[in-house]
């Protein structure tokens, strides 16, 4: 089965610290998101790619987060510096709208479970 | 504020009974309607669907729902649940426009007992 790859599964890091999350999404989807998942606030789309480029990402904080997708293999989501509040499992997904119509519903990946102490 | 609501936050059920889960949107317009499963400690995973055409959507493992447009829901149901049900569901929305995204509720926790 194709599947969407997060590394790492875990992290945990020191306040202030650097924070790089990766997603490899499913080999010819176009879409990518990243979202956070906590137990206060559910899930919550942090941005949305679609052939790269970045279509939404008004759920992120800008200050510290950016997300990026260098490649299309490829996705990052970067904190710096990180914060306790950070602490979340994000997951990526990917999808395919196609010529426009699109599939909808999309592949999660794992997650990756960060812990800010 | 459009919005995807689930009012049941948690449900416990005995092995064998019918399972409802109510989802409720705010959206005008056509909409795409989804179920996702999490399993503990899992990722999401698609259920079923909804794009168009009959109301009545029947997904993996005996899952079915329905989308009811004058009533703004999509309910989840199953007739006879088993214990390795529980998980959390969520249901979310593609709202008209939205591209490809998902507005997700805040997920039902479903325990099944023995």
């Amino acid at each position: 089965d194709a599947r969407v790859t997060q590394t790492p599964r875990h992290k945990v890091t020191e306040m202030g610290q650097e924070v790089t999350m990766r997603c490899q999404p499913i080999l010819g989807h176009n879409t990518v998101f990243w979202y956070r998942q906590t137990m206060m606030q559910g899930l919550e789309l942090l941005a949305y790619f679609r052939n790269r480029a970045p279509l939404d990402d008004s759920g992120m904080p800008k200050d510290r987060f950016s997300a990026e997708m260098p490649d299309a293999t490829l996705a990052t989501l970067k904190i710096q510096p990180s914060e306790p509040r950070d602490s979340a499992v994000y997951f990526c997904a990917s999808g395919s709208d196609g010529d426009g119509v699109g599939d909808y519903g999309y592949t999660f990946g794992s997650g990756t479970r960060l812990t800010v102490v | 504020a459009q919005s995807v609501s689930q009012h049941n936050h948690h449900v416990i059920l005995s092995e064998a009974a019918s399972l409802e889960l109510g989802c409720n949107y705010s959206y005008g317009g056509t909409v795409n309607l989804f179920w996702y499963v999490q399993y503990p400690g899992q990722h999401l995973q698609l259920l079923l669907k909804y794009f168009s055409g009959d109301p009545l959507v029947k997904g993996i493992k005996g899952f079915e729902a329905e989308f009811i447009k004058s009533k703004f829901s999509f309910n989840l149901r199953k007739p006879s649940v088993q214990w390795s049900d529980t998980a959390e569901y969520f249901c979310a929305v593609n709202p008209p426009g939205g591209g490809n995204k998902l507005t997700f509720g805040t997920g039902t926790q479903l325990k099944v007992e023995l």
